[in-house]
């Protein structure tokens, strides 16, 4: 079942404006990822963090983990067309690899 | 590196057919792979894992005699859609993991580009 809740479910901004996505969740986690899928296309892994960690840098992305409060955000900074896609965040709970995938939110970035 | 190619992208068949879907590790090893099912504008759904060389195991509510899984080798995974009926309509996405990954890349997985299954 799912188990992440994403928010906003959809989010429309300006090329070099921010964006920020948030995603809660419901069960301890070993980590938290998040992916990014072109419409009608599979997923690419953007990042990691790990539930010791409290954030993450990797580019124009920064992540944040608040395991008291079971949620993360992704910044995307100095958004740029291209960026536009469905961002999924994904929690691997177990032993077994398998990741539950929360709802998506849609980024579209207008030139 | 860590590609995953996913054949076919597209299939349209007439109902009572069967599908087959393969998904391909083309520069590492995996001896885990993940199929999953997407509807339109929503997220995605696990529908089973797939071992090499033993039983996938298959999320509650998954029917294994109409999603058949075998993953004969270290780089091919495939999922066979049986007597395929219009519900069945959907975009099938599968996933693998680095079996020789350390650490944090350990637990990424890479996917193929999905394939859409259209049956009529």
């Amino acid at each position: 079942s799912q188990q992440g809740e994403e928010d906003p479910q959809a989010l429309s901004i300006q090329e070099g404006e921010n964006a920020t996505m948030n995603c809660s969740y419901k069960t301890s986690i070993n980590n938290l990822q998040w992916y990014r899928q072109n419409s009608g296309r599979g997923l690419v892994h953007l990042i990691l963090i790990r539930s010791n960690e409290r954030e993450k840098h990797s580019g124009r992305l920064r992540v944040t983990l608040d395991t008291s409060k079971k949620s993360s955000s992704l910044l995307i900074t100095a958004s740029r067309a291209a960026d536009t896609a469905s961002y999924f965040c994904a929690t691997d709970g177990s032993n077994t690899g398998k990741l539950i995938f929360g709802q998506g939110t849609t980024l579209q970035v207008k030139p | 590196g860590a590609v995953v190619s996913q054949h076919p992208s597209w299939v349209i068949c007439k109902s009572g057919t069967s599908v087959k879907i393969e998904c391909r590790s083309l520069d590492f090893q995996a001896t885990t792979m993940f199929w999953y099912r997407q509807f339109p504008k929503q997220s995605l759904m696990l529908m089973a894992t797939s071992n090499e060389g033993s039983k996938a195991t298959y999320e509650q509510g998954v029917e294994k005699d109409k999603f058949l899984i075998n993953h004969a080798s270290l780089t091919l995974s495939t999922l066979t859609v049986t007597s395929a009926h219009p519900e069945d309509s959907s975009f099938y996405i599968c996933s693998a993991r680095d079996a020789r990954a350390t650490a944090r890349a350990k637990n990424i997985q890479y996917f193929g580009a999905g394939t859409r299954l259209s049956v009529l």
